[in-house]
């Protein structure tokens, strides 16, 4: 199985920051690299698809990047909403793993 | 509007079954692929298992194979996990999942999830 690491398990931050999650691979998944945003209660929400490929109607503050092995989800300048837990998942081979999460606190 | 609603969940006791359902609505079931995720109290993300469009093909994460069993019914636009020999560790919010295709697989719609809880 493809072991995905997040890194940091959480992350506070302020209104305004940049900040940046990482997420790795146990081996490369070439561009099969989602990212989801999950708030308490309730469902996850596809931002990044294919890595890099913002989801309709997510904002443009979030960006993704990265292939192989290395990826990195960036929020350019935090909003209230977006104090959230964020996931990668890999869709390169089954069993399509998830990363440990990484909890953005205010 | 694309909507995925489960149903099904409660409370079971250790070695009962339970079958989830998930009925779609506001797309094309059958042109679909879905997903079953879930995520015990506090905890993250698993993957659990996948069908294809017209239900001839399943694929399960190993920690559920022999013991879940995917399965679509079109003409009822409904997905199904069928949940048999359930464990404690088994408790979670289960949430299924329409994948979508570009340049990668990605699960772009989500239900609100049902909450399987096995306890004596």
């Amino acid at each position: 199985d493809i072991q995905m690491t997040q890194s940091p398990s959480s992350l506070s931050a302020s209104v305004g920051d940049r900040v940046s999650i990482t997420c790795r691979a146990s081996q490369s998944i070439s561009s099969y690299l989602n990212w989801y945003q999950q708030k308490p209660g309730k469902a996850p929400k596809l931002l990044i698809y294919a890595a890099s490929s913002l989801q309709s109607g997510v904002p443009s503050r979030f960006t993704g990047s990265g292939s192989g092995t290395d990826f990195t989800l960036t929020i350019s300048s935090l909003q209230p909403e977006d104090f959230a837990s964020y996931y990668c998942q890999q869709t390169y081979s089954s069993p399509y793993t998830f990363g440990q999460g990484t909890k953005l606190e205010i | 509007e694309v909507q995925l609603v489960e149903s099904g969940g409660g409370l079971v006791q250790p070695g009962g079954s339970l079958r989830l359902s998930c009925a779609a609505s506001g797309f094309t079931f059958s042109s679909y692929w879905m997903h079953w995720v879930r995520q015990a109290p506090g905890k993250g993300l698993v993957w659990v298992s996948r069908i294809n469009g017209d239900g001839s093909s399943t694929t399960y994460a190993d920690s559920f194979k022999g013991r879940f069993t995917i399965s679509r019914d079109n003409a009822k636009n409904t997905l199904y996990l069928q949940m048999d020999s359930l464990r404690g560790e088994d408790t979670a919010v289960y949430y299924c999942a329409r994948t979508s295709y570009s340049s990668n697989w990605y699960q772009d719609y989500w239900g609100q999830g049902t909450l399987v809880t096995v306890s004596s």
